[in-house]
């Protein structure tokens, strides 16, 4: 059963022209997360939700936006997407946001800026 | 700055072989450690996840060791499988919120 379910999977878009990702949830998780993951390297964490309590990483950069109308959804909007954002973008979800609870990932949206 | 290294970046082995991967880790407060299986195109997938208390945990062919004293985790693929050809991260939790990711052990089983 899917848990964590990110649409779309790949998204084509072009320099400059807003996109927004989306995730849902069947877990119920209180916390939400949004990860950008370049080629070979590790996850960055852009910002998460506790609740409906926005956190954003300090150097996530200004063109990147989060909503979450629900505990299930969570979005991630790119402004005004550079090359430079062409990235996975990971979608993750734990209970309570603690160093020992467990992240659940979603499959990711690969987007591709042209 | 909480750092997480892997070795090898990457390695190539063959169908039935076994073969270790590396994470050294300067995080500190240490709360637990995690391997990531991340299939291409794929978000990761949970294989282990060890407090500083335990110092082996096997999921499968996958068993994980943890040296909290030397700060050392290693994962060990028995009999590999095609299958298993992805990237291994390795993730430490301090016992804050944030998640210190290691960058990947890309490993790729051949016939």
């Amino acid at each position: 059963d899917a848990m964590v379910i990110q649409n779309p999977r790949y998204q084509v878009t072009q320099f400059g022209k807003p996109v927004t990702l989306s995730c849902s949830q069947t877990l119920n998780h209180n916390v939400m997360y949004w990860y950008q993951q370049k080629s070979s390297q590790a996850p960055k964490l852009l910002f998460h939700y506790y609740d409906k309590d926005f956190n954003n990483e300090a150097d996530t950069p200004d063109n990147f936006q989060s909503r979450r109308p629900n505990t299930s959804f969570c979005f991630l909007d790119i402004r005004s997407p550079g090359l430079g954002d062409a990235a996975m973008y990971l979608c993750a979800t734990s209970r309570e946001g603690g160093g020992t609870d467990t992240q659940y990932f979603g499959p990711g949206t690969r987007l591709t800026v042209l | 700055k909480n750092q997480v290294e892997q070795s090898p970046q990457s390695l190539i082995i063959l169908e039935g072989k076994n073969c270790t991967l590396q994470c050294n880790y300067t995080v500190s407060p240490f709360s637990n450690l995690r391997w990531y299986k991340q299939d291409t195109g794929r978000g990761p997938v949970s294989l282990t996840i060890m407090t500083f208390s335990e110092n082996t945990k096997s999921n499968g062919r996958y068993t994980a060791t943890l040296d909290a004293d030397t700060k050392q985790s290693s994962l060990h693929i028995t009999a590999s499988q095609l299958s298993d050809s992805a990237s291994y991260i390795c993730v430490v939790s301090p016992q804050r919120n944030r998640l210190a990711f290691g960058k990947g052990n890309q490993v790729v089983v051949i016939p």
